[in-house]
């Protein structure tokens, strides 16, 4: 069946660090790749999502690249602020048969200025 | 627009006791999924619904755990007898996708609420 793989946490970075959290998957056919994000306190966020190989997802300076021949969909960020601690699920979604999220186990973020 | 709606956000209860959660999912999304969040590990889908009709609940454990979407719209899940291993955080998540629309994109994001914290005792 489906499955994500992150790397695990917690990630500790200063302020402005570079930011890169490790996801790889397993699936059948040509996923949809996400990533979600929650806040302390909150629920999911939909951080950004790419739909085919060689799709780069981008939001709020996070962007993360659909690799088909490495299936990976790795999370990037150039320089991180304390606002960014949070913990970053990687998810994919298969074009056939059940449309639920399968998630990867979660990654946790803390930036310290 | 309105998100997800979730109550409560917290319950704790004792073992083999009953709870209820409650949701109601963005206005128009015919999807509705409720996913179980334990703690340290990735949400995990219990049961799918399409409208008023299960799409998939494989994974949910239906000789405690039953859930129904009344009218197409808003949905309840329930466990009864509660054990130990069911804390954990219960989403709730809509997405616009319907059978019949075309192509994915925009249709199929989820969207989550905040989630009912349940403490099993």
């Amino acid at each position: 069946g489906d499955s994500v793989t992150q790397m695990e946490g917690p990630v500790t970075l200063s302020e402005e660090a570079f930011l890169t959290i490790n996801c790889t998957y397993t699936a059948t056919g040509y996923p949809s790749l996400f990533w979600y994000v929650q806040y302390p306190g909150e629920g999911l966020q939909l951080l950004l999502k790419a739909t085919k190989a060689d799709d780069k997802g981008s939001n709020k300076g996070f962007e993360a690249t659909y690799r088909k021949e490495t299936t990976s969909f790795h999370l990037e960020k150039g320089s991180v602020q304390v606002s960014d601690s949070a913990v970053y699920f990687c998810a994919l979604k298969g074009n056939t048969g059940r449309r639920a999220l399968t998630f990867g186990s979660g990654t946790r973020l803390q930036v310290q200025p | 627009e309105a998100g997800v709606a979730q109550s409560p956000r917290y319950k704790i209860i004792e073992k083999r006791q009953s709870v209820a959660f409650w949701c109601n999912p963005i206005s128009g999304h015919a999807t509705l999924y409720w996913y179980q969040q334990i703690l340290g590990q990735g949400p995990k889908l219990l049961i799918q619904f399409q409208n008023n009709g299960v799409v998939d609940d494989s994974q949910l454990p239906k000789d405690r755990f039953s859930a129904e979407r009344l009218k197409g719209v808003d949905s309840t899940l329930k466990i009864q007898p509660a054990k130990l291993e069911d804390s954990a955080v219960y989403l709730c998540a809509s997405s616009l996708f319907a059978p019949g629309l075309a192509g994915g994109g925009a249709k199929n994001i989820q969207y989550f609420g905040a989630g009912t914290r349940l403490s099993v005792l």
